[in-house]
């Protein structure tokens, strides 16, 4: 079990610029989750995936949001267009079995700055 | 509808103190409750989680937490304080009611003097 890993674990960009995060879950687990944490705030839960498919994707931020899972394994993490506003952490988790009462498994984050 | 409240976003205590962390929650149907840690520079990780079968919960690292159904609480508390214990603790919720996509407090900071 070698945990949630996510790449890059910290990024700068200039506003405007479109910017990709990956996540790679734990190999047995068939769900994976995106939040966002903001400073002093608990993580906002973004989409999931149970497998391939997108279970849950109306709590994305905006349209500039988006996110895939084309094989059941990783996923990512897209913001186009980014803007000061989307500068966070975004955490990805991933978990197995019933989705009731579920524990998910959290990575380390990748740390989004926009200039 | 579910929600949950931490109250007090920094805790102090002293090395060896009691250590009680705040949770209320709001839910229409029976909830699953989770209390997390989350180092610096660290993704969050499970401390204990409530799911009905025991309202007394026992976690990692000597912590526990009770479900108080009549309070809507979920208090977390460890009886010694170990400078290890410096963190941010996240409450969170799920339940029917929110799809069992959990809703997270907004952290409390425990500082642990020497």
């Amino acid at each position: 079990d070698t945990g949630v890993s996510q790449n890059p674990r910290h990024k700068i960009t200039k506003r405007g610029q479109n910017v990709t995060f990956r996540c790679d879950p734990i190999s047995e687990h068939n769900r994976l989750y995106w939040y966002r944490q903001t400073l002093g705030q608990g993580p906002e839960f973004l989409t999931y995936f149970q497998n391939e498919a997108q279970l849950e994707k109306s709590r994305l931020l905006s349209d500039r949001f988006s996110a895939e899972r084309p094989k059941g394994s990783f996923s990512t993490l897209e913001i186009q267009r980014t803007e000061q506003g989307d500068s966070a952490m975004y955490l990805c988790a991933s978990s197995y079995g019933d989705l009731e009462g579920d524990t998910q498994y959290f990575g380390p984050g990748t740390r989004l700055t926009v200039l | 509808a579910q929600s949950v409240t931490q109250l007090g976003s920094h805790v102090s205590v002293s090395e060896g103190a009691l250590v009680l962390l705040r949770c209320n929650y709001s839910s229409s149907v029976p909830p699953y409750l989770f209390w997390y840690v989350q180092y610096p520079n660290q993704g969050l990780q499970l401390l204990l989680k409530y799911t009905s079968a025991a309202t007394l919960v026992k976690g990692i690292n000597g912590f526990e937490a009770e479900f108080k159904k009549s309070e809507t609480s979920f208090h977390l508390t460890k009886p010694s304080a170990h400078m290890s214990d410096a963190a941010e603790y996240f409450c969170a919720v799920s339940s029917s009611g929110g799809s069992y996509i959990p809703t997270f407090g907004r952290g409390t900071s425990l500082i642990v003097h020497p």
